[in-house]
């Protein structure tokens, strides 16, 4: 199995704060990485497809990078309702392993 | 628009069977290259990828699960059936269904899960 790392785990931030959150997998992916987002009882909703595809209707504040191993979600100015947790996830092989989570906190 | 909603039994027995079913809308698994994937997330964890199932009946299974996992599918119905057999307390989670697009060269072949169902909370415990 690929093996996803996100990091950190979760991270405090500010309302107008930059935020980084980096997904590294285990052997070389391509592009085929995906961004979510989950709010507490909430399903994941897709934020970022094939690394750095924005989905329709995700406000431009985020922002998606990278390719083979090393990943990047970038959100440039944090929203109150962007306080969420978010997941990588590769689809390039069985299974299509998730990262194990990054919660973004009020600071 | 495009919805999938999961339903099925909310308390289940040890070693009993576990039957989810996925009932979507807005889209078809006649459909070439379309699929349906199930994710699970057990309290407070992360998210865990079940299987996946397309429109041409490739498959494709969890190996931690495979030998307890079974994905079908009825066109006429527009659902999705996932079935687990053996459950355990561990299996306690909240169960999805998604949509896997049909793939689009531009993006190089890459697949996601969008949109998501509302999820279902499954509690094993005798």
């Amino acid at each position: 199995d690929i093996q996803m790392t996100q990091s950190p785990s979760s991270l405090s931030a500010s309302v107008g704060d930059r935020v980084t959150i980096t997904c590294r997998a285990s052997q070389s992916i391509r592009n085929y990485l995906n961004w979510y987002q989950q709010k507490p009882g909430k399903a994941p909703e897709l934020l970022i497809h094939a690394a750095s595809s924005l989905q329709s209707g995700v406000p431009s504040s985020f922002r998606g990078s990278g390719s083979g191993t090393d990943f990047t979600l970038t959100i440039s100015s944090l929203q109150p309702a962007d306080f969420a947790t978010y997941y990588c996830q590769q689809t390039y092989s069985p299974p299509w392993t998730f990262g194990q989570g990054t919660k973004v906190e009020i600071k | 628009q495009i919805t999938l909603k999961e339903s099925g039994p909310t308390l289940v027995k040890p070693t009993q069977t576990l039957t989810l079913t996925c009932t979507f809308s807005g889209f078809s698994l006649n459909t070439s290259g379309v699929g349906v994937g199930w994710i699970r997330q057990p309290p407070g964890k992360a998210l865990e990828w079940l299987g996946i199932i397309y429109s041409n009946d490739d498959k494709r299974y969890s190996p931690s699960l495979q030998r307890r996992l079974t994905i079908t599918k009825d066109i006429s119905k527009n659902q999705v059936v996932l079935t687990i057999t053996n459950m355990d307390p561990v299996d306690t989670a909240t169960y999805y269904c998604a949509r896997i697009p049909v793939a689009a060269p531009i993006y190089g072949g890459a697949r996601w899960f969008d949109p998501w169902g509302q999820g279902t909370l499954v509690t094993v415990s005798s």
